[in-house]
């Protein structure tokens, strides 16, 4: 069981290239979400899906774009990377029951942007 | 959601109980106190989470007062591998994936 994994763990872009995350879990979570955090602050959530095929906006989803075509995984795009996307990317899955929702994090991507 | 209070660091000796204290005094009857630590440069790792009762895992225990206006996550032996950000989060049960965290507590375990 190797929970949220997140491919690449670093990767350094120049502005106006693109690139996709990939993120995968293998916990048969219905939750999936992107989340970026920058030095000295909290998560800031981008992008999240519900379910396979359907994805929705979070908190600061401009400049991304994600996909979910498979329940186990969850891609975010950057169509044109920026310097203001630089950050750490972590991805999240999660169950919710009657319980509460728990998110298992991913390890993240460590993303620069020139 | 609620806010929470929490002391910004504290020190633990190895071996001995670690115990991180959060106020939320304005916390409703449908909101959850979750606690979450982030060791550097790692994700999130979830620890525990509870609504009025004590819980205990393989981790950790958390006791939430009668009144729920206040919560101790303890870590019951600590070592190195614990130091970490600690933070406690408040939220209600349909509110998955919109995560908060505040400061937290940076928490120092030493030899």
């Amino acid at each position: 069981n190797a929970g949220v994994t997140q491919t690449p763990k670093f990767r350094v872009l120049k502005t106006g290239q693109s690139m996709t995350l990939l993120c995968a879990q293998d916990m048969n979570h219905e939750y999936m979400y992107w989340y970026r955090q920058d030095p000295g602050m909290g998560l800031r959530l981008i992008h999240y899906s519900v379910g396979e095929g359907t994805t929705a906006k979070g908190e600061v989803p401009d400049g991304y774009n994600v996909s979910r075509l498979k329940k186990q995984n969850f891609l975010l795009g950057l169509e044109s990377a920026a310097p203001s996307q630089t950050s750490v990317y972590f991805c999240a899955s999660s169950y919710s029951n009657s319980g509460g929702a728990v998110e298992y994090f991913g390890p993240g991507t460590r993303l620069t942007v020139l | 959601d609620a806010k929470t209070t929490q002391p910004p660091s504290m020190d633990c000796a190895e071996g001995r109980a670690a115990n991180l204290p959060c106020n939320h005094s304005t916390i409703s009857g449908n909101e959850y106190v979750y606690w979450y630590r982030q060791i550097h440069s790692q994700g999130p790792q979830y620890i525990i989470h509870g609504l009025k009762n004590n819980e205990t895992n393989e981790m950790a225990s958390l006791i939430i007062t009668e009144d729920r206006k206040s919560s101790t996550l303890i870590l019951p032996h600590a070592t190195l591998r614990d130091t970490a950000v600690y933070y406690c989060i408040v939220r209600a049960t349909d509110s998955w994936g919109k995560l908060q965290f505040g400061a937290g507590t940076q928490v120092v375990v030493t030899p």
